[in-house]
Formats: structure tokens, sequence, C-alpha cells
């Protein structure tokens, strides 16, 4: 079983619409939780952490379930922009971070 | 800040060749990190640096890969002998500390022929 699962997608929605991608991790030790973008032929780059809490960022939110060891994220009113790779990433113990093999969404006028 | 900075941006070799990538992390982090990324797999870890040291090794692939960080502000991996399996991107990346965001650099496309 990988450490972190996603569905790959695409996820293709439409301009304004509400989008979920959910993100399934194998070690119950695991600690700190953050969603990365990449866009095409680009560096991953920080979206957002993830809280215990849960936590929101303008249109963004981001939710964690420790007891299923899974993390979501929540797009509202989806841009052209927001078109992009989205990758989980975890991090348990002494271990770097791992990343997820990324949900591809593209939003269509 | 430059950021994390990568070299070169494009890599064509042959097979047999040499190939050694740079990185200079951000000022100030003492945490580097590369990854390659391919369709197939996804980002993977391959190494990973704290204070210039190696923590994890455990993601190289094989011997034919090493890396190094002679000090603070440069990294170098090395494949030799390159294979057509090892095109890919690869990427580094540099964070204050382990458990801290990561700043990738743009990274490496190789392409081995």
């Amino acid at each position: 079983r990988k450490e972190v699962e996603q569905d790959p997608g695409p996820f293709n929605v439409p301009e304004g619409a509400t989008v979920a991608f959910n993100c399934t991790y194998s070690n119950s030790a695991s600690q700190s939780f953050f969603w990365y973008r990449q866009d095409c032929r680009k560096e991953p780059k920080l979206l957002m952490s993830v809280y215990s809490s849960g936590n929101e960022d303008g249109r963004f939110t981001a939710q964690l379930n420790r007891a299923s060891q899974y993390i979501s994220l929540l797009i509202r009113d989806s841009k052209l922009s927001d078109s992009a790779t989205y990758l989980c990433v975890v991090k348990g113990g002494r271990r770097a971070l791992t990343f997820g093999s990324g949900t591809r969404l593209q939003v269509q006028p | 800040d430059a950021g994390v900075i990568q070299s070169p941006r494009h890599e064509v070799t042959e097979m047999g060749q040499e190939v050694t990538l740079r990185c200079k992390p951000i000022s100030g982090h003492n945490s580097l990190f590369w990854y390659r990324q391919t369709m197939m797999r996804g980002l993977e870890l391959l190494i990973y640096f704290n204070n210039n040291v190696p923590i994890d090794d455990s993601g190289m692939p094989e011997d034919r890969f090493s890396a190094k960080m002679p000090n603070a502000s440069f990294s170098t991996l090395k494949i030799q002998p390159s294979e057509p399996r090892d095109s890919a991107v690869y990427f580094c990346a540099s964070s204050f500390r382990m458990e801290e965001k990561l700043f990738f650099g743009s990274g490496t496309q190789l392409s081995v022929l």
C-alpha cells in the first residue's frame, strides 16, 4: 500500500463549481499534513497546511480526519486559474515529507 | 530572495554518460531535499540533508546515484553511468527546518537517450 494515496482524476468542473479531493495516508503516526499545488511543467508550491481543527483560506478549506486517516481539500467557486495538480503531503516521524501522486483539476469555462 | 536555484534547467545526454545536477538552497535554510518526478511514480524523495549531513538516502535508486552537500549553499546529485530510465524531472527543495514547508527549485529536466 502506498504511504499517501490520491485519486489521480482528472476532475473536470465548470467555473463556479465546488470540488473536493480526498487523500488517505497509511502511517497513523503522521504528524504534519499539507496541500501543495503544481502547475504544468512547474515546481510544486505550498497551498496550505492542514490543521487538526480544520482551516480555511479564502475559497479553500482543508480538513483532517485522524481516525480514518484522510485529509481533504475543498475548493469553492472554482476559477479557471485553479486548474492544476493538487498534491497531498504527509510527514511522519523522522521521515521527510511524502507526496501523493496528485489529483488533476481542470476548471472549464 | 532568489529562491532555490537549480542548474541546468535541461540536460540531454547519452546512456552511460555522467550527469551532475546542481542546487543552491535558500540562504538560511538548513534542510535540503532531492526529489525525482515521473508520470509513473510521481514525486519520489531521493535523499535529504540536515545541516549538510545526509539523513535519509533510502530513496536513492542504486549505487549509480550519489549526492553531496559540501557546504550550506551548494549540493550536487550525480548519476554515473546514466540510463534511459533515469529520465525525469529532478527537483531540489529547501526548508528552514525539516518539518516546515518546502520551497522548490524550478527543476532539471533530464533526458537520457
